[in-house]
């Protein structure tokens, strides 16, 4: 029972470079999301999904892409890794999405990709 | 100024104290909130999940809203070394037509032993 799983734990890039941070979930969750984490600014909204084949922009999607080809898995992509993209990268996943109208679906988290560019 | 604001703390106290965690949110079109916590290295998890104003109790911890005052709290009773954590306030409304999901900044708690 893994829930939400985020491949590598940490790396360190060069200014730069490029790479790509996997999520997987087996909770056949329609939505994920991919937040990052900050000292001082809590947990910011990248991108998110509400479906396999669709993204959207979330609250800082500048430098970042993601691709949602299968529903399982939510990639995001560093294109030209900068120092200000230093941070700890959290993706959720819910069956509650961002028009529904409540219930009690938390998002479940993974337990974060930590990511330094030098 | 930040839609929600959190006192990041820290915050240490004995074990065994009541403890209490505060948010306050400037947009009245929040209506769910959520506390979450976050051991150190870890994902957060949903600690509790609120709606309407009141207060809502699961075990050792309650979670108190009040609208009217746009401030929800968290209360842990008989704090334990394993409670400490950092605890994040969430909060979730329809802003300009689109469902929008707000964290704090998190309060780091430390229960000592």
């Amino acid at each position: 029972n893994a829930g939400v799983t985020q491949t590598p734990k940490f790396r360190v890039l060069k200014t730069g470079q490029s790479m790509t941070l996997l999520c997987a979930q087996d909770m056949n969750h329609e939505y994920m999301y991919w937040y990052r984490q900050d000292p001082g600014m809590g947990l910011r909204l990248i991108h998110y999904s509400v479906g396999e084949g669709t993204t959207a922009k979330g609250e800082v999607p500048d430098g970042y892409n993601v691709s949602r080809l299968k529903k399982q898995n939510f990639l995001l992509g560093l294109e030209s890794a900068a120092p200000s993209q230093t941070s700890v990268y959290f993706c959720a996943s819910s069956s509650l999405g961002p028009r529904a109208t409540g219930s009690d679906q938390p998002q479940h988290f993974g337990d974060g990709t930590r990511l330094s560019i030098l | 100024q930040k839609e929600v604001e959190q006192d990041p703390g820290p915050l240490s106290v004995p074990e065994g104290a009541i403890v209490s965690l505060n948010c306050t949110y400037s947009n009245s079109a929040f209506q769910y909130f959520m506390w979450y916590r976050q051991y150190s290295r870890k994902g957060p998890e949903l600690l509790m999940y609120t709606y309407s104003s009141g207060n809502k109790e699961d075990g050792r911890f309650t979670a108190q809203v009040d609208k009217s005052s746009k401030y929800i709290s968290l209360f842990i009773r008989d704090s334990q070394p394993s409670d400490s954590a950092t605890y994040l306030c969430a909060m979730r409304g329809v802003i300009q037509g689109a469902q929008k999901l707000v964290f704090g900044q998190g309060t780091r708690l430390t229960i000592n032993p």
